[in-house]
């Protein structure tokens, strides 16, 4: 129990474009999802909470309308990362906790963005 | 959330039991410890979490202290697939809510 998956796994896009990534609770609902950034040899970096129903929370410089944050049902959150630069080329990871738990996190697979 | 502190790297010889030192000397009465692991290129995989008592899973056991400002994640028997980086977190056990504060980890390096 407890998955989570994302989609894409990968993605190449232009500088300009916007890119969204889904992450979706398979066997639970989640009404906290998070998402993360990791960079080469980094750790990861909170980005956003995002809370079903309502406006995501962004993290110290996050710019929120950058990266657009959407969780419209309880098993669905997506990320939008809009008028993409090579800067933005990152590792992007989503979590969820299974609402009965007492905090742990599941996580994602993680969608390689690659701006070119 | 208190802050842990872990060595960045260890290496463990296969079939051996990996035991991976945190130190979290400013944890709250409330605070839970976490641990989790990242192999590679993948997303965090959640290993077990633990409050007072020590505690076992099918993956691993995790020994707490008993002023709880120090525990160590024990892999009984490391294989090469255990190879990842090993964050250990402390945090508030508050269901749903609240994020995770990731460190640098310790890089575990399980050698044949």
């Amino acid at each position: 129990g407890a998955v989570v998956s994302q989609h894409p796994s990968w993605v190449i896009c232009k500088s300009g474009t916007s890119v969204k990534i889904e992450c979706r609770s398979l066997d639970f609902q989640a009404t906290t999802m998070f998402w993360y950034r990791q960079f080469p040899k980094q750790s990861l970096m909170l980005m956003a909470t995002s809370n079903e129903g309502s406006k995501a929370t962004y993290e110290q410089g996050v710019e929120k309308d950058k990266f657009l944050i959407n969780h419209a049902s309880l098993t669905l959150s997506t990320l939008t990362v809009t008028s993409a630069h090579p800067e933005d080329s990152s590792f992007y990871i989503c979590s969820a906790s299974v609402p009965t738990g007492v905090g742990e996190q599941y996580f994602g697979p993680g969608t390689r963005l690659t701006v070119t | 959330d208190a802050k842990t502190t872990q060595p960045p790297s260890m290496d463990c010889a296969e079939g051996r039991a990996a035991n991976l030192p945190c130190n979290h000397s400013t944890i709250s009465g409330n605070e839970y410890v976490y641990w989790y692991r990242q192999i590679h290129s993948q997303g965090p995989q959640y290993i077990i979490h633990g409050l007072k008592n020590n505690e076992t899973n099918e993956m691993a056991s995790l020994i707490i202290t008993e002023d709880r400002k120090s525990s160590t994640l024990i892999l009984p028997h490391a294989t090469l697939r255990d190879t990842a980086v090993y964050y250990c977190i402390v945090r508030v056990g508050r269901g749903s809510q609240g994020n995770l504060i990731f460190g640098k980890g310790t890089k575990l390096s399980v050698k044949p």
